[in-house]
Protein backbone atom coordinates (compact mmCIF):
# COMPACT_ATOMS: atom_id res chain seq x y z
CA UNK A 1 0.00 0.00 0.00
CA UNK A 2 1.60 3.78 -1.03
CA UNK A 3 1.38 5.52 2.19
CA UNK A 4 3.62 8.15 4.08
CA UNK A 5 4.36 6.74 7.85
CA UNK A 6 5.32 9.16 10.51
CA UNK A 7 6.96 8.12 14.00
CA UNK A 8 5.94 8.80 16.95
CA UNK A 9 2.27 9.49 16.15
CA UNK A 10 2.57 11.45 19.84
CA UNK A 11 5.15 12.79 21.68
CA UNK A 12 5.38 14.54 25.02
CA UNK A 13 9.01 15.67 25.76
CA UNK A 14 10.45 18.64 27.82
CA UNK A 15 12.13 21.75 26.47
CA UNK A 16 15.52 21.49 25.61
CA UNK A 17 15.05 17.34 24.89
CA UNK A 18 16.75 16.77 21.20
CA UNK A 19 13.77 14.64 19.62
CA UNK A 20 13.49 13.61 15.82
CA UNK A 21 10.41 12.97 14.09
CA UNK A 22 10.62 10.12 11.43
CA UNK A 23 9.07 10.24 8.13
CA UNK A 24 9.03 7.55 5.29
CA UNK A 25 7.45 7.04 1.94
CA UNK A 26 7.22 3.73 -0.36
CA UNK A 27 6.11 6.14 -3.54
CA UNK A 28 9.89 6.38 -4.68
CA UNK A 29 8.69 10.36 -4.57
CA UNK A 30 11.24 12.46 -5.11
CA UNK A 31 9.79 15.73 -2.89
CA UNK A 32 9.06 15.51 0.63
CA UNK A 33 7.97 18.29 3.18
CA UNK A 34 7.23 18.70 6.44
CA UNK A 35 3.75 21.20 7.80
CA UNK A 36 3.10 21.99 11.06
CA UNK A 37 -0.54 22.51 11.50
CA UNK A 38 -1.92 25.08 14.49
CA UNK A 39 -5.37 25.82 15.76
CA UNK A 40 -6.58 29.00 13.33
CA UNK A 41 -3.13 28.91 11.30
CA UNK A 42 -3.92 25.89 8.68
CA UNK A 43 -0.81 24.17 7.54
CA UNK A 44 2.31 26.00 7.45
CA UNK A 45 5.57 24.46 5.55
CA UNK A 46 8.66 23.89 7.70
CA UNK A 47 11.16 22.58 5.43
CA UNK A 48 11.29 20.59 2.08
CA UNK A 49 13.40 18.48 -0.19
CA UNK A 50 13.44 17.93 -3.52
CA UNK A 51 15.68 15.44 -3.66
CA UNK A 52 18.28 13.62 -1.82
CA UNK A 53 20.99 15.70 -0.25
CA UNK A 54 18.82 19.26 -1.37
CA UNK A 55 17.03 20.50 1.37
CA UNK A 56 15.51 24.03 1.89
CA UNK A 57 13.52 25.98 4.42
CA UNK A 58 9.66 26.85 4.35
CA UNK A 59 7.30 29.24 5.84
CA UNK A 60 8.32 28.65 9.51
CA UNK A 61 11.96 26.63 9.93
CA UNK A 62 13.87 28.59 12.62
CA UNK A 63 13.86 25.89 15.46
CA UNK A 64 14.05 22.58 13.29
CA UNK A 65 16.30 20.83 11.27
CA UNK A 66 16.06 18.09 8.89
CA UNK A 67 18.02 15.86 6.21
CA UNK A 68 17.50 13.29 3.05
CA UNK A 69 20.34 10.92 3.06
CA UNK A 70 18.17 8.27 1.52
CA UNK A 71 15.17 9.36 -0.77
CA UNK A 72 12.42 7.33 0.88
CA UNK A 73 13.21 9.28 4.75
CA UNK A 74 12.92 12.69 5.69
CA UNK A 75 13.41 12.90 9.15
CA UNK A 76 12.27 16.10 11.64
CA UNK A 77 15.01 17.21 14.02
CA UNK A 78 14.07 19.69 16.78
CA UNK A 79 17.75 20.04 18.50
CA UNK A 80 16.47 22.39 21.61
CA UNK A 81 12.56 22.27 21.76
CA UNK A 82 10.51 24.95 23.23
CA UNK A 83 6.69 25.07 24.17
CA UNK A 84 6.02 26.99 21.22
CA UNK A 85 6.94 23.93 19.23
CA UNK A 86 4.24 22.05 20.48
CA UNK A 87 1.94 21.38 17.45
CA UNK A 88 0.57 18.77 14.99
CA UNK A 89 3.33 18.14 12.54
CA UNK A 90 2.43 16.16 8.80
CA UNK A 91 5.33 14.86 6.56
CA UNK A 92 4.30 14.96 2.87
CA UNK A 93 5.18 13.27 -0.61
CA UNK A 94 4.81 13.63 -3.65
CA UNK A 95 6.44 12.37 -7.04
CA UNK A 96 7.88 15.98 -8.43
CA UNK A 97 8.07 19.26 -8.19
CA UNK A 98 5.08 20.25 -10.56
CA UNK A 99 1.87 21.69 -9.12
CA UNK A 100 0.24 19.17 -10.73
CA UNK A 101 1.54 16.37 -8.27
CA UNK A 102 -0.41 15.57 -5.71
CA UNK A 103 0.83 15.79 -2.26
CA UNK A 104 0.20 12.92 -0.55
CA UNK A 105 0.10 13.45 3.68
CA UNK A 106 1.32 11.57 6.60
CA UNK A 107 -0.56 10.47 9.52
CA UNK A 108 0.24 13.23 12.07
CA UNK A 109 2.57 13.15 15.08
CA UNK A 110 1.01 15.49 18.10
CA UNK A 111 3.86 16.91 20.14
CA UNK A 112 3.99 18.52 23.17
CA UNK A 113 6.45 20.25 24.63
CA UNK A 114 6.42 21.22 28.32
CA UNK B 1 3.26 35.63 -2.01
CA UNK B 2 0.37 33.52 -2.10
CA UNK B 3 -2.52 33.67 0.94
CA UNK B 4 -5.65 31.96 1.79
CA UNK B 5 -8.96 33.04 3.44
CA UNK B 6 -11.44 30.60 4.29
CA UNK B 7 -14.38 32.78 5.90
CA UNK B 8 -16.42 30.05 7.91
CA UNK B 9 -14.23 28.76 10.84
CA UNK B 10 -16.84 26.59 12.27
CA UNK B 11 -20.21 25.53 10.13
CA UNK B 12 -23.37 23.45 11.95
CA UNK B 13 -25.90 21.69 9.66
CA UNK B 14 -27.97 19.48 10.10
CA UNK B 15 -28.19 15.97 7.79
CA UNK B 16 -29.20 16.48 4.35
CA UNK B 17 -29.01 20.41 4.57
CA UNK B 18 -26.68 21.83 1.92
CA UNK B 19 -23.40 22.57 1.82
CA UNK B 20 -21.31 26.17 0.56
CA UNK B 21 -17.84 26.39 2.28
CA UNK B 22 -15.98 29.62 1.45
CA UNK B 23 -12.12 29.98 -0.56
CA UNK B 24 -10.38 33.18 -1.55
CA UNK B 25 -7.15 33.32 -2.56
CA UNK B 26 -4.66 36.25 -3.56
CA UNK B 27 -1.91 35.84 -5.89
CA UNK B 28 -1.22 37.33 -9.18
CA UNK B 29 -0.27 34.49 -11.20
CA UNK B 30 -2.01 31.41 -12.17
CA UNK B 31 -2.24 28.92 -9.29
CA UNK B 32 -3.59 24.78 -8.62
CA UNK B 33 -6.52 25.06 -6.08
CA UNK B 34 -7.18 22.18 -4.25
CA UNK B 35 -9.76 21.00 -1.08
CA UNK B 36 -8.24 18.51 1.56
CA UNK B 37 -10.31 16.97 4.21
CA UNK B 38 -9.36 16.12 7.36
CA UNK B 39 -11.39 13.44 9.39
CA UNK B 40 -11.57 13.64 13.11
CA UNK B 41 -7.81 11.95 14.23
CA UNK B 42 -6.93 11.01 10.02
CA UNK B 43 -4.50 12.88 7.82
CA UNK B 44 -5.14 15.05 5.34
CA UNK B 45 -7.05 13.71 2.01
CA UNK B 46 -7.54 15.06 -0.90
CA UNK B 47 -11.09 15.90 -2.16
CA UNK B 48 -10.91 17.58 -5.28
CA UNK B 49 -8.26 19.68 -7.23
CA UNK B 50 -8.30 21.95 -10.57
CA UNK B 51 -5.53 22.81 -12.52
CA UNK B 52 -7.37 23.92 -15.81
CA UNK B 53 -10.07 23.54 -17.77
CA UNK B 54 -14.09 23.40 -16.69
CA UNK B 55 -14.22 25.66 -13.46
CA UNK B 56 -16.47 22.95 -12.29
CA UNK B 57 -14.36 20.47 -10.61
CA UNK B 58 -15.88 17.23 -9.05
CA UNK B 59 -14.07 15.17 -6.35
CA UNK B 60 -14.67 12.54 -3.59
CA UNK B 61 -17.85 11.71 -2.27
CA UNK B 62 -20.60 13.98 -3.95
CA UNK B 63 -18.20 16.84 -3.24
CA UNK B 64 -17.71 19.44 -6.00
CA UNK B 65 -16.08 22.89 -6.35
CA UNK B 66 -16.45 25.96 -8.89
CA UNK B 67 -13.18 27.96 -9.51
CA UNK B 68 -14.15 31.57 -10.51
CA UNK B 69 -11.22 33.53 -11.96
CA UNK B 70 -12.56 37.08 -11.58
CA UNK B 71 -13.21 36.27 -8.07
CA UNK B 72 -10.54 34.66 -7.05
CA UNK B 73 -12.60 31.82 -5.42
CA UNK B 74 -12.65 28.07 -4.78
CA UNK B 75 -16.14 27.34 -3.08
CA UNK B 76 -16.77 23.79 -1.91
CA UNK B 77 -20.16 22.48 -2.15
CA UNK B 78 -22.27 19.18 -1.61
CA UNK B 79 -25.88 19.40 -2.25
CA UNK B 80 -26.55 16.70 1.02
CA UNK B 81 -24.43 16.47 3.86
CA UNK B 82 -24.13 13.64 5.71
CA UNK B 83 -23.23 12.89 9.28
CA UNK B 84 -19.60 11.43 7.94
CA UNK B 85 -18.78 14.55 6.73
CA UNK B 86 -18.30 15.81 9.82
CA UNK B 87 -14.32 16.86 9.79
CA UNK B 88 -12.11 19.92 8.96
CA UNK B 89 -11.54 21.32 5.38
CA UNK B 90 -8.91 22.90 4.01
CA UNK B 91 -8.26 24.55 0.61
CA UNK B 92 -4.86 25.10 -0.33
CA UNK B 93 -2.92 26.76 -3.63
CA UNK B 94 0.28 26.11 -5.15
CA UNK B 95 1.57 28.05 -7.92
CA UNK B 96 1.90 27.45 -11.44
CA UNK B 97 5.58 28.13 -11.48
CA UNK B 98 8.55 26.15 -10.79
CA UNK B 99 9.75 26.80 -7.06
CA UNK B 100 9.31 25.19 -4.10
CA UNK B 101 5.85 23.72 -4.44
CA UNK B 102 4.56 24.39 -1.20
CA UNK B 103 0.73 24.14 -0.45
CA UNK B 104 -0.23 27.35 0.96
CA UNK B 105 -3.19 26.64 3.10
CA UNK B 106 -6.14 27.71 4.54
CA UNK B 107 -7.38 28.45 8.39
CA UNK B 108 -9.72 25.44 7.77
CA UNK B 109 -13.27 25.26 8.26
CA UNK B 110 -14.59 22.59 11.15
CA UNK B 111 -17.99 21.25 9.57
CA UNK B 112 -20.23 18.99 12.32
CA UNK B 113 -23.04 17.78 11.04
CA UNK B 114 -25.42 16.84 13.25
CA UNK B 115 -27.78 13.78 12.51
Amino acid sequence: EAQVTQNPRYLITVTGKKLTVTCSQNMNHEYMSWYRQDPGLGLRQIYYSMNVEVTDKGDVPEGYKVSRKEKRNFPLILESPSPNQTSLYFCASSSGMSSYNEQFFGPGTRLTVL
Amino acid sequence: AQSVSQHNHHVILSEAASLELGCNYSYGGTVNLFWYVQYPGQHLQLLLKYFSGDPLVKGIKGFEAEFIKSKFSFNLRKPSVQWSDTAEYFCAVTPMERGRRALTFGSGTRLQVQP
